[in-house]
């Protein structure tokens, strides 16, 4: 079954750079069934999706209205993996941050496979 | 964008009841919702989607229902390790909002 390995810094600070990576295993970046997400969890916002890449045909991306402009979801074919670059981050940005795959069942998305989680705290 | 308000956003419970969390949606989503569970420090995992099908491999004690802006996600004779968190997501169009959440809790 598909396991996706995060990794990544915990700590971040202010107006600097958060990168993530995201290891997939038992599913391929390229797949034309599969879409690669980011999501990010906090107490004040509760679960937000961030943006997401597929390749169908050629590449995707998009991203949510409130990240759009310091978000870049980028795949990676060669290692088969798939990374979250945050530039600009603040105190806000600090959040347990998920990758996670959606697929589609019965013309339904789902996210069905899930990153095992990675605390940021943006903090000097 | 569409909203979505969970409500209860706490509820308490005991083993063997039955309990039922609701989720609206700011506009109609035909039946594009999806139900997912959520224990401390871990990622969600799903539950239902499409509103009321169950995933592979999830007991058949959970079950959902709904279409347009009002949907439910039931649970019948609660086990002690369905105590957790559950969020409703809408994957009507491309930004996935979630619901804000529902603690279920051991009364």
């Amino acid at each position: 079954q598909v396991q996706l390995q995060q990794s990544g810094p915990g700590l971040v600070k202010p107006s600097q750079t958060l990168s993530l990576t995201c290891v997939i295993s038992g599913d391929n970046v390229s797949s034309s069934s599969s879409a690669w997400n980011w999501v990010r969890q906090s107490p004040s916002r509760g679960l937000e999706w961030l943006g997401r890449t597929y390749h169908r045909s050629k590449w995707y991306t998009d991203y949510a209205d409130f990240v759009k402009g310091r978000l870049s979801v980028n795949p990676d074919t060669s290692k088969n993996q798939f990374s979250l670059q945050l530039i600009s981050v603040t105190a806000e940005d600090t959040a347990l941050y998920f990758c996670a795959r959606k697929i589609t069942l019965s013309g339904k998305g789902v996210f069905d496979a899930w990153g095992q989680g990675t605390l940021v705290t943006v903090s000097s | 964008d569409v909203q979505l308000t969970q409500s209860p956003s706490s509820l308490s419970a005991s083993v063997g009841d039955s309990v039922t969390i609701t989720c609206r949606a700011s506009q109609s989503i035909n039946n594009f919702l999806n139900w997912y569970q959520q224990k401390p420090g871990k990622a969600p995992k799903i539950l239902i989607y499409g509103a009321s099908s169950l995933h592979d491999g999830v007991p058949s004690r959970f079950s959902g229902s709904g279409y347009g802006t009002e949907f439910t996600l039931t649970i019948t004779s609660l086990q002690p390790e369905d105590f957790a968190s559950y969020y409703c997501q809408h994957t009507y169009t491309t930004f996935y909002t979630f619901g804000q959440g529902t603690k279920l809790e051991i009364k």
